[in-house]
């Protein structure tokens, strides 16, 4: 499986945007970026993903670069519910089911 | 909503018992999962099942075994338990829908100590 390498922690204030980074150097081409997060007490939930274009939903958008060598989760408001652990994961799209989960980042939000 | 529902939050065990950790989805999905969370290790698979009677070996499935006589239900069994199984044990299940992507939907998980 390919790795994925995150800051360990991040700190943001409510009401502004937060970008996570997340590298993939090893990345292949049928590797689709995945992003869950985890809250406080709670099993992880799914974010966003995407392969080569930018996407956007409800919760947030994934920037992927030109070279998909590295993306951007971007939360363009935070607030306080948004404190948790975000994990950036590469997965085969048809492949094996299994999700490989790093270290995450864990994102504090600053009222 | 949908759901995944875990037997219990917090379990209490001693050493050499045998553990059953059960796992109930209502989303009609095929994949079920159990993973477990340490700290420093994050989030590693144990086994998981793509359908009603099967299992699949993940990465770590050494000390546990599981069952799935039931399309909605997936129990993770420690045969003995040891010190070293302490940890948060989660569940999840997905369905795998060919061309679409299929997200996991994860439990509130159970923080087993084995004593």
């Amino acid at each position: 499986d390919a790795k994925t390498t995150q800051p360990n922690s991040m700190e943001s204030n409510e009401e502004e945007p937060v970008h996570l980074p997340c590298n993939h150097s090893t990345i292949s081409g049928t590797d689709y970026i995945h992003w869950y997060r985890q809250l406080p007490s709670q099993g992880p939930e799914y974010v966003i993903h995407g392969l080569t274009s930018n996407v956007n939903n409800r919760m947030a958008s994934l920037a992927i670069a030109e070279d998909r060598k590295s993306s951007t989760l971007i939360l363009h408001r935070a607030t306080l519910r948004d404190a948790a652990v975000y994990y950036c994961i590469l997965r085969l799209f048809q492949g094996a089911q299994k999700l490989v989960f790093g270290q995450g980042t864990r994102l504090t939000i600053n009222p | 909503d949908v759901k995944v529902t875990q037997s219990s939050r917090y379990l209490v065990k001693r050493t050499g018992e045998k553990v059953f950790l059960e796992c109930v989805q209502d989303m009609d999905h095929e994949n079920m999962f159990w993973y477990r969370q340490d700290p420093g290790l994050g989030l590693r698979l144990i086994y998981f099942s793509y359908d009603v009677k099967m299992k699949e070996k993940g990465d770590i499935p050494e000390g546990y075994s599981v069952s799935r006589e039931k399309k909605e239900r997936f129990s993770l069994i420690l045969e003995s338990a040891s010190t070293n199984q302490t940890s948060m044990y989660l569940c999840a299940s997905s369905r795998p829908v060919a061309g679409v992507y299929n997200e996991q939907f994860f439990g509130p998980g159970t923080r087993l100590t084995v004593l």
